[in-house]
């Protein structure tokens, strides 16, 4: 089965400033890597996908990489506002693309300094 | 539109007590998925429908956890005998399906076991 790992778990960085989390992935044959934004007491919400065929995503101020030969990607924020503080989840969608669930990371806390 | 929606938001329940879990999925979505989320971690897999049809369980911890989509639609996680262990926030969410398999989540039930 599939395993995510993402780091780092806290992430704190001036406002303005870039970020970037990454996570890695096990299963080669995994197709789809989502990015998910979960505030607290809320549930996950979507803000960026990649499909394996591509090698980066951009909207806007959010950027997602994907290295399939190392088998690990990235998400990018750049010029951070304080509304970007929340939780953020990468997640594996498998050889199926999500159509079976996903394999989320751990997560990591984004701390926006004013 | 409505989003997916999942009540109770909160449930306390004393151990051994059984628990009922409800979430509505977005109307017309084909897929429908329960994950566990533990405090301060990544949600977890627990099962999926596909309709009515379960076509995945093997993340249910126990076979005290059992979930139901009978008519395709509304679907209910019910826990048996709860556990001190089953303390965490269920999630679900829905996809669309026929290719696309963006998952939208409800903001979860709270399960609190004392």
């Amino acid at each position: 089965g599939e395993n995510v790992e993402q780091h780092p778990s806290t992430l704190s960085v001036q406002e303005g400033d870039s970020a970037v989390i990454k996570c890695t992935y096990s299963d080669s044959a995994s197709n789809y890597f989502p990015w998910y934004k979960q505030e607290l007491g809320k549930g996950p919400q979507l803000i960026i996908d990649i499909r394996s065929n591509v090698g980066e995503k951009k909207d806007q101020r959010i950027a997602v990489t994907l290295n399939k030969t190392a088998k690990h990607f990235s998400l990018h924020i750049t010029e951070t506002q304080p509304e970007d503080s929340a939780v953020y989840f990468c997640a594996d969608g498998g050889e199926g693309g999500g159509a079976d669930g996903l394999t989320f990371g751990k997560g990591t806390h984004l701390i926006i300094q004013p | 539109g409505a989003g997916v929606s999942q009540s109770p938001r909160y449930k306390v329940a004393k151990r051994g007590q059984d628990v009922a879990l409800r979430c509505d999925p977005i109307s017309g979505h084909v897929s429908l998925f329960w994950y566990q989320q533990a405090l301060g971690q990544g949600p977890e897999f627990l099962t999926y429908f596909q309709n009515e049809a379960q076509l995945d369980k093997s993340g249910l911890p126990s076979d005290r956890f059992f979930a139901e989509r009978p008519e395709g639609s509304v679907s209910t996680l019910k826990i048996q005998r709860t556990q001190q262990e089953d303390s965490a926030v269920y999630l679900c969410a829905s996809t669309q399906g026929r290719q696309n398999n963006e998952q939208f989540f409800g903001p979860g039930t709270r399960l609190t076991v004392l």
